[in-house]
């Protein structure tokens, strides 16, 4: 099946700094999303974003469909970034079979 | 509107016991799946049911079932519960109407087990 892979695993920025997370996956899709999961635990949709560019705000997302990769970007980041950041992709060959596979994740700590 | 909406948010519950989570999707959305979140094995997919039907299922065992209402609302189970187990219970809805559409998915504040 896909494989999802999402680096860096960890993440310390001071605030006001910029990073990248990437996600590379191992099969075209047809969904790729990018969520924020909070220490609470609720996953929060960043971008739904299968190709091309998107931003809201301080993030933006790109996905390079035919390289099989995404890149979210986070510039001037806050405390309030901290968190997990997850890519999950469907396959496009799922067929009859939607589900979404997910990547390990990007712990990311933003220091005051 | 309402988002996705997971009840109840905690649960402790004692091993040889079952245990039935609720999940009530975004107003329209007749897809609803059911994701296990634990340290060591990350999210993984349970199953997913639109229009009452189960159409996909992940590799759990059968002690993890579920089903799906005429006004979409679902409900997952597990019998016979272990130790492994504990774990965060996310639910997502989608608005995809039929199997090619590409549509994302919306998750709800998720049900933190803990078996004991």
């Amino acid at each position: 099946g896909i494989q999802v892979e999402q680096s860096p695993p960890d993440l310390i920025l001071q605030e006001g700094a910029n990073s990248t997370l990437r996600c590379n996956f191992s099969d075209s899709v047809n969904n790729l999303q990018w969520f924020h999961q909070n220490p609470w635990g609720q996953l929060i949709n960043l971008f739904y974003i299968p190709s091309g560019t998107k931003q809201n705000g301080r993030l933006s997302a790109t996905t390079v469909a035919t390289e099989r990769y995404s890149l979210l970007y986070i510039s001037s980041s806050q405390t309030t970034d901290s968190g997990v950041y997850f890519c999950a992709v469907e396959a496009l060959r799922a067929g009859n079979n939607r589900k979404l596979i997910w990547g390990l994740g990007t712990s990311l700590g933003v220091n005051p | 509107k309402a988002g996705v909406t997971q009840t109840p948010r905690y649960l402790i519950k004692t091993r040889g016991q079952q245990v039935t989570l609720s999940c009530s999707p975004i107003s329209g959305h007749r897809s609803v799946s059911w994701y296990q979140q634990t340290p060591g094995q990350g999210l993984q997919f349970l199953f997913e049911y639109f229009s009452e039907t189960q159409r996909n299922k992940g590799n759990f065992p059968g002690r993890f079932s579920g089903r799906q209402f005429s006004n979409s609302r679902s409900e997952m189970n597990v019998s016979t519960l272990e130790l492994g187990d504990s774990a965060l219970y996310l639910c997502a809805s989608s608005l995809a109407p039929a199997l090619s559409a590409n549509y994302g998915y919306t998750f709800g504040s998720g049900t933190r087990l803990t078996v004991v």
